[in-house]
């Protein structure tokens, strides 16, 4: 079956910039991850939302970032005011449920000018 | 918060050869370890994973072992083979409610045909 979908797969945007990577997870999965990861390291956690609600932000590193789940399946990662330093390879997971095994998709990388 | 350690960074064998990748994790709550594998542009991808109140797991040319007491679990591949090269992370988590899982930082795995 279909599998986690991450769009756009590539952004490249300039400093000062907005953007918004969107993910379409596993139909019926309830639960939604936002994970980050740089270059040569392990995924970071950055947001986990349980069906509509952000039931933890405490990986987002600042207020420049932001995510919402509207209708508890596709879910948009924000980032406002882009710097070079939030060039990454940004992952979203999902799962049947909070207690099940995440499913990643390929991620979106997105790259700061 | 929960810290994984992950070693070695790099494991080159032959093909044939056993590999064996080594975590330790910080929080003595932690009861769910998973193993992801990733190839270059793609997400992370479950392997294998094991709870707390297992000591061994196995699926094949794969296992798992973990010590809680030492706060360490290892990933075993026997029979290599040139497919199994890749990135390899190990996780951890301390909440079975939510699967905010904290990373290694990778073995990239080389198996020499």
């Amino acid at each position: 079956g279909a599998g986690v979908s991450q769009t756009p797969s590539n952004k490249v945007t300039e400093k000062g910039k907005y953007v918004e990577l969107r993910c379409d997870p596993i139909s019926g999965h309830t639960a939604l991850y936002w994970y980050r990861q740089s270059l040569g390291q392990g995924p970071e956690f950055l947001i986990y939302f349980q069906g509509t609600g952000a039931a933890d932000d405490s990986g987002l590193p600042n207020d420049r970032f932001f995510a919402v789940r509207p209708e508890g399946s596709v879910s948009t990662l924000k980032i406002q005011r882009t710097e070079r330093g939030d060039s990454a390879v940004y992952l979203c997971a999902s799962s049947r449920t909070g207690n099940s095994p995440l499913h990643f998709g390929n991620g979106t990388r997105l790259t700061v000018t | 918060g929960e810290n994984v350690e992950q070693h070695p960074s790099t494991l080159s064998v032959q093909e044939g050869d056993s590999a064996v990748i080594k975590c330790t994790y910080s929080d003595s709550a932690s009861n769910y370890f998973p193993w992801y594998k990733q190839e270059l542009g793609k997400g992370p991808q479950l392997i294998i994973d094991i709870r707390s109140n297992v000591g061994e797991k196995k699926d094949q040319r794969i296992a798992v072992t973990l010590n809680k007491t030492a706060k360490h679990f290892s990933l075993h591949i026997t029979e290599t083979q040139p497919e199994d090269s890749a990135v390899y992370f190990c996780a951890a988590t301390a909440d079975t409610g939510r699967r905010a899982l904290t990373f290694g930082s990778g073995t990239r795995l080389q198996v020499q045909p």
